[in-house]
């Protein structure tokens, strides 16, 4: 079981809303990455961090904006909330090197702008 | 363009059945390709991680097979039980940069009845 955790599991909220979501690993992970999934979709790259104070949008477009402060933490924000954003978002962390280090999920946090 | 096609969508079987999944991939330069097991609502969990030189690798009732030739992968449960019923997910990584770069299938969603 991997120690990366997402809070909260659920939110919803209405438009307009700033909101946090959290994720913190306790493996000591250099990189660490968010992804947003559709329902019978494949994820895509939002967000990603090869440590702190080192942040990179990924693949896909996204309004949201991340921080790396501390090596555990990797916070993800959205500044006004939009229906579209509706999604469930997932954190996942890798350690360091290259090739088939793994790479661990968190539970992911489903997010349902009305 | 860097895909990953994942067959069938969807699939159910009885329990105790055996089946496979298929994951063709064109990802260049080929890195390692990994099979996720996601249970809904949640993050995925890996299962294997194959390199260029891998043809096979068993993780319990799971054995994922890869041919790097023709950039094909499969993944075959053997005695399915009703646990298994979940997105099983192939991702393919490059070798083109230090993030290695992980491209997702959308994945297969697997239903095991009683």
């Amino acid at each position: 079981e991997a120690d990366i955790y997402q809070t909260p599991r659920y939110l919803v909220i209405g438009t307009g809303k700033k909101i946090t979501l959290e994720c913190s690993q306790t493996m000591g992970h250099d990189k660490m990455y968010w992804y947003q999934q559709d329902p019978g979709m494949e994820l895509h790259l939002i967000h990603y961090s090869y440590g702190v104070n080192s942040t990179e949008k990924g693949d896909l477009s996204s309004e949201s904006t991340v921080s790396r402060i501390r090596t555990e933490h990797f916070p993800l924000t959205l500044e006004s909330a939009r229906p579209s954003h509706t999604s469930q978002y997932l954190c996942a962390s890798v350690s360091g090197g290259t090739g088939s280090t793994e790479q661990y999920f968190g539970p992911g946090t489903r997010l349902t702008v009305t | 363009k860097n895909q990953v096609e994942q067959s069938p969508q969807s699939l159910i079987i009885l329990e105790g059945k055996n089946c496979t999944l298929q994951c063709n991939y064109t990802v260049s330069p080929f890195s390692n390709l990994r099979w996720y097991k996601q249970d809904t609502g949640r993050g995925p969990v890996s299962l294997t991680i194959m390199t260029f030189s891998e043809n096979t690798k068993s993780n319990g009732r799971y054995t994922a097979t890869l041919d790097a030739d023709t950039k094909q992968s499969s993944l075959h449960i053997t005695a399915s039980q009703l646990s298994d019923s979940a997105s099983y997910i192939c991702v393919v990584s490059d070798r083109g940069s230090t993030l290695g770069r992980l491209y997702f299938g959308r994945g297969t969603q697997l239903t095991v009845w009683p």
